[in-house]
């Protein structure tokens, strides 16, 4: 079975500063897709990122960007400019590669407070 | 990117009754995902829902409790059955994507259970 850990509850940055989330996972698979998720007051799932463990390249969207070691496991958000929408509770997640189903697999979240 | 609308979106209901839930989808989709999200906490899988087929549900997760229906390729139910102040919950359904493997949520049902 897989397991995620986020291993910082809470977090707190003040607005247009940079700020990083921590996630390791553990899983005897060689073939996965690992995301963050942010879950805004309004309760939604935002997909914010994707990075296929296949890819060495580390996946990036706009301000956020990711840093994948996978032989450590660890899969940490950077967020660059933060911003006062950036305050939610980030979700890491794993997925098994595709033909093993596409259950997610979550981290127990960070909860992130951008401040003015 | 896929477009899920979830009913209702919140509910107060009282102990020993049942809560069913919508998702509908505005593409067809092979696989539906029901998560509750306790809480504080974090997601949790209750079950797989393929269209034409039983719901496989994870450990801990009863059909008895939890039964699902998939009658086709948009749209499928969650009941909360017999309801007590536990279930006290959001609940999320959750689809991937067609071209890539991106799951995508409904806002989810913010249930209540007095």
């Amino acid at each position: 079975a897989q397991t995620v850990t986020q291993s910082q509850p809470e977090m707190s940055v003040q607005e247009a500063e940079t700020v990083t989330l921590s996630c390791t996972y553990d899983t005897s698979e060689s073939n996965y897709y690992l995301f963050w998720y942010k879950q805004p007051p309004s309760r939604q799932m935002i997909l914010v990122i994707r990075q296929e463990a296949y890819k060495q390249q580390n996946a990036t969207e706009n301000r956020f960007s990711v840093n994948f070691q996978k032989a450590a496991k660890s899969f940490s958000l950077k967020i660059s400019d933060s911003q006062l929408g950036d305050t939610a509770m980030y979700f890491c997640a794993f997925m098994k590669h595709r033909n093993a189903g596409n259950m997610l697999t979550f981290g127990g979240g960070t909860r992130l407070m951008v401040k003015p | 990117s896929a477009v899920i609308s979830q009913k209702p979106s919140r509910d107060i209901c009282q102990r020993g009754t049942s809560l069913t839930i919508q998702c509908q989808v505005d593409s067809q989709v092979t696989m539906m995902f029901w998560y509750r999200q306790q809480p504080g906490q974090s997601l949790t899988l209750i079950a797989t829902a393929n269209q034409g087929s039983e719901a496989t549900y994870e450990s801990g997760f009863v059909i008895d409790k939890f039964p699902i229906s998939r009658p086709n390729l948009t749209f499928s139910t969650l009941t909360v059955s017999n309801m007590s102040p536990e279930d006290s919950s959001i609940y999320l359904c959750s689809v991937k994507g067609a071209r890539d493997e991106k799951l995508f949520f409904g806002s989810g049902t913010q249930l209540s259970v007095l």
